[in-house]
């Protein structure tokens, strides 16, 4: 499986852009970066994903490096409601299944 | 479109009790997960399944864990005999097939504490 790494936590400036940042220096041609958060006493809510380009939604914007092996999620301008934990995850294939394997994430504190 | 469902939300049981999670996924979606989630940590996967084959049951303990869905719609999840670090958030999510880039949609989970 491609592993993914992020930092465990990281503080943030309500109003201010986020960035979070994600390594994933084995990842795949054809694997997907894909972004959930997770609310405290919620199930994981998807963000965004990408493959090569960059990609942006309503809710954040995914930058994805030349070489693949890294990527930021971008919350613009980020509101209280943005605190939450932050999952980078490569989707990889077993067995023509499109698996999700989550690491720890990172806990992203917006401050008033 | 109406989620995933997941009942119950909370569930408290005593060591070597038996314990059945229930989910019903978005309709259409063929793909389910099963995770369990221990406090602090990231989801782990649990079992998944297309329609109602299992794909995937690697980290599945088998000799407590077993998990069936029916007429691949709704699933259940069964722990039986709970153990004390079974205690974790039970989260089931679905996935429309077919495509490489469609998301996966989570339920809220059920709780289960195990004294």
């Amino acid at each position: 499986d491609a592993k993914t790494t992020q930092p465990p936590s990281m503080d943030c400036a309500e109003g201010r852009a986020a960035n979070l940042p994600c390594n994933h220096s084995t990842i795949s041609g054809n694997e997907y970066v894909y972004w959930y958060r997770q609310i405290h006493s919620q199930g994981p809510q998807y963000i965004i994903h990408g493959l090569k380009n960059n990609e942006t939604n309503e809710m954040a914007s995914l930058i994805i490096t030349e070489d693949r092996k890294s990527s930021t999620l971008i919350l613009p301008h980020a509101t209280l409601r943005d605190t939450a934990v932050y999952y980078c995850i490569v989707r990889v294939a077993i067995q023509g299944a499109q698996k999700l394997v989550f690491g720890q994430g990172t806990r992203l504190t917006i401050n008033p | 479109e109406a989620g995933v469902a997941q009942s119950p939300r909370y569930k408290i049981i005593e060591k070597r009790q038996s314990v059945a999670f229930w989910c019903n996924p978005i309709s259409g979606h063929a793909t389910l997960y099963w995770y369990q989630q221990i406090l602090g940590q990231g989801p782990k996967l649990l079992i998944q399944f297309q329609n109602n084959g299992v794909v995937d049951d690697s980290q599945l303990p088998k000799d407590r864990f077993s998990a069936e869905r029916l007429k691949g719609v709704d699933s259940t999840l069964k722990i039986q005999p709970a153990k004390l670090e079974d205690s974790a958030v039970y989260l089931c999510a679905s996935r429309k097939p077919g495509r490489m880039n469609t998301e996966a949609f989570f339920g809220q989970g059920t709780r289960l504490t195990v004294v």
